[in-house]
Parts: C-alpha cells; structure tokens; sequence
C-alpha cells in the first residue's frame, strides 16, 4: 500500500517552455504532499508543502510564481514549473503523507527528471 | 537548512558483510527517519524511530537513536548487492512537521 504516482518521469524541453508534473497518490488520501528538489549527488531540498484546498505554503527562496503548486483533491498535487529555463533543470520528486499525519513516514513518487535546453 | 549529517559520505563493502551508517542533528526531534534511494528513483521508507524508543528493528536493519548525542544509526546485516543505494536520515521537530534530510551516505556492495 501507500503507493504515489509520479508523472511524467522525464522531461526535456526548450527554454521558456511551462511544465507540469502531477504526484498522485494512489491508494490512499493524502491531505498533504511535498515538493523536492535535488541535484546530482546532493539531499532533498524541501520547496514546498502543498494543503488540499489551501494554498501551498513554500519555503524561503522559492518563488512561489516559478513553480505553482495546485492541491484540487486529496489525491492529487500538480507543480507547474513556469517559463522554465536551463538552470531549473534537476530531479523533482514529490511525496504525501497519510491524512492520518502524526509520525507518519512520507511516500515518495519516482522524481521527474526536468531538463531544460 | 539540512540537519542532518550522514557519516561517512561513501561506503564500499562486500556482498555478507555489515554496514553502518550514523546521523547526526542538532535540534530536538519528535523522530527520526531513514530513507534509501535507488539512482534516478524515489525514496523508500525503511524505518521511523520516535525520539522515545532507543531501538527498532526491522528484517536485516536495525536503527538506533541516542537523544542526548543527537545521533542514530543504521546498520545492515549479511548486505547484498541489491542494498547498493543512497540512504537518508531524515528529522522531524513534530509529528506532523516537515522532514529535514541530511546530505546522504552512497553505499555500494560488491557481489
């Protein structure tokens, strides 16, 4: 169980392009999911948690009308890299946690692999 | 900012033996947890431990948390080529805070 879907797994596009990468998860509601991003060798840097019916609530230096964060359901957050550009390239990866929340382990989707030509 | 500092950085080890690998944070923490990540993939839990429980175990891993060193670890027994793997601690300052991930130990294990 706890499954989340992650799509599309790899992207490659032109400057300037918009781009949207739906988390899913699939057997199980999630009232809360989180944005990641990560660099080749590096942790996960958290960019942003996203609320069903609330807006996402982002971290300190992400700008929240580069990447839109939409949370319409309890299954469902999408992120909309906006105008992207070569230096957004990178490996997303979005998780949720169980709506029950307290000490709940996160479940992760397979990351999107964004590059940005 | 990461909280936590996974040590060592690298692992190289033989297919059977051990492997152990630490944490360390500086805040106070509701719990603890470890993560391994596939190259290319996502994360996988593998255990959560509460800041009171001093050990836990699960299958082969075995993770302990010792509060007053601000520190855990995890150690794999009889590794296997399949364990080859980054694996994260990841902190929490509530049962329902964001986690905050260390920077990761890369492990290889040689058939």
């Amino acid at each position: 169980g706890a499954v989340v879907s992650q799509h599309p797994s790899r992207v490659i596009c032109k400057s300037g392009t918009s781009v949207k990468i739906e988390c899913r998860s699939l057997d199980f509601q999630a009232t809360t999911m989180f944005w990641y991003r990560q660099f080749p060798k590096q942790s996960l840097m958290l960019m942003a948690t996203s609320n069903e019916g609330s807006k996402a609530t982002y971290e300190q230096g992400v700008e929240k009308d580069k990447f839109l964060i939409n949370h319409a359901s309890l299954t469902l957050s999408t992120l909309t890299v906006t105008s992207a550009h070569p230096e957004d390239s990178s490996f997303y990866i979005c998780s949720a946690r169980l709506s029950t929340g307290h000490n709940q382990p996160q479940h992760f989707g397979d990351g999107t692999r964004l590059s940005i030509l | 900012s990461q909280q936590g500092e996974e040590d060592p950085q690298a692992l190289s080890i033989q297919e059977g033996e051990n492997a152990t690998m630490n944490c360390s944070y500086k805040t106070s923490i509701n719990n603890l947890q470890w993560y391994r990540q596939n190259s290319g993939r996502g994360l996988v839990h593998l255990i959560l431990i509460r800041s009171n429980e001093r050990e836990k175990h699960s299958g082969r891993l075995r993770v302990t948390l010792d509060t007053s060193k601000k520190s855990s670890s995890l150690l794999i027994t009889a590794s296997r080529a399949a364990d080859t793997a980054s694996y994260f601690c990841a902190t929490a300052v509530s049962g329902y805070s964001t986690l905050t991930f260390g920077k990761g130990t890369m492990l290889l294990v040689s058939p």
